[in-house]
């Protein structure tokens, strides 16, 4: 069975340092998303991509984030500096139009 | 924007014993309802999800109900055993630009006791 994958599985970072997330979703998915997860809650959505075109980055921290598709298949998630705050699971998932989100299985971000 | 409610933060059951998971949406534009399974260190998976042109789905022990005048909708785990234990998230969407946006909800800790 076709699964997301995630790379790293788990960052340890300083603040201020620059960490990048990469992502390759299912064959044939264009619909792609990255979603935060601090521990103890829910997924929360920071951007959706369709194809290599941002749909949605309204709850992206644009002053220190970004996110890339270039090619629309695998994408790349940066935040640069690190803070404190940015600790959390980031997920990565991807569907086939109004279908099912397949998740990958996260990286797990640590910032000392 | 949406604000998915769900409750209960934790929940203990007996194994064999039913569990319900309820959530509230904000939403009435809300069509889509999945509900996700998150074990320790991996990420969530689908376990069972309603559209809102129907009001209930089965799938073996697992069945969600969808009461959209109320906007509720809950997760029913019937003949628990002990790998049901796991988070639970349930989340409401809205499909716009051909996909789904997803609002989840907090999570259900589930422990099922042998």
């Amino acid at each position: 069975e076709a699964e997301v994958a995630q790379s790293p599985r788990y960052k340890i970072t300083e603040k201020s340092q620059a960490v990048a997330f990469w992502c390759d979703p299912i064959s044939g998915h264009a619909t792609l998303y990255w979603y935060r997860q601090i521990l103890g809650q829910g997924p929360e959505l920071l951007v959706q991509f369709q194809d290599e075109s941002v749909v949605d980055d309204s709850q992206l921290p644009k002053d220190r984030f970004s996110a890339e598709r270039l090619k629309g298949v695998d994408s790349t998630l940066k935040i640069q500096p690190a803070e404190l705050g940015d600790s959390a699971m980031y997920l990565c998932a991807s569907s086939s139009g109004a279908d099912t989100q397949y998740f990958g299985p996260g990286t797990r971000l640590t910032v000392l | 924007g949406e604000n998915v409610e769900q409750h209960p933060s934790t929940l203990s059951v007996q194994e064999g014993d039913s569990a319900v998971i309820k959530c509230t949406y904000s939403d009435s534009a809300s069509n889509y309802f999945p509900w996700y399974k998150q074990e320790l260190g991996k990420g969530p998976q689908l376990i069972i999800d309603i559209r809102s042109n129907v009001g209930e789905k089965k799938d073996q022990r697992i069945a969600v109900t969808l009461n959209k005048t109320a906007k509720h909708f809950s997760l029913h785990i019937t003949e628990t055993q002990p790998e049901d234990s796991a988070v639970y998230f349930c989340a409401a969407g809205y499909s716009g630009a051909g996909s789904y946006q997803l609002t989840f909800g907090k999570g259900t800790k589930l422990s099922v006791i042998p």
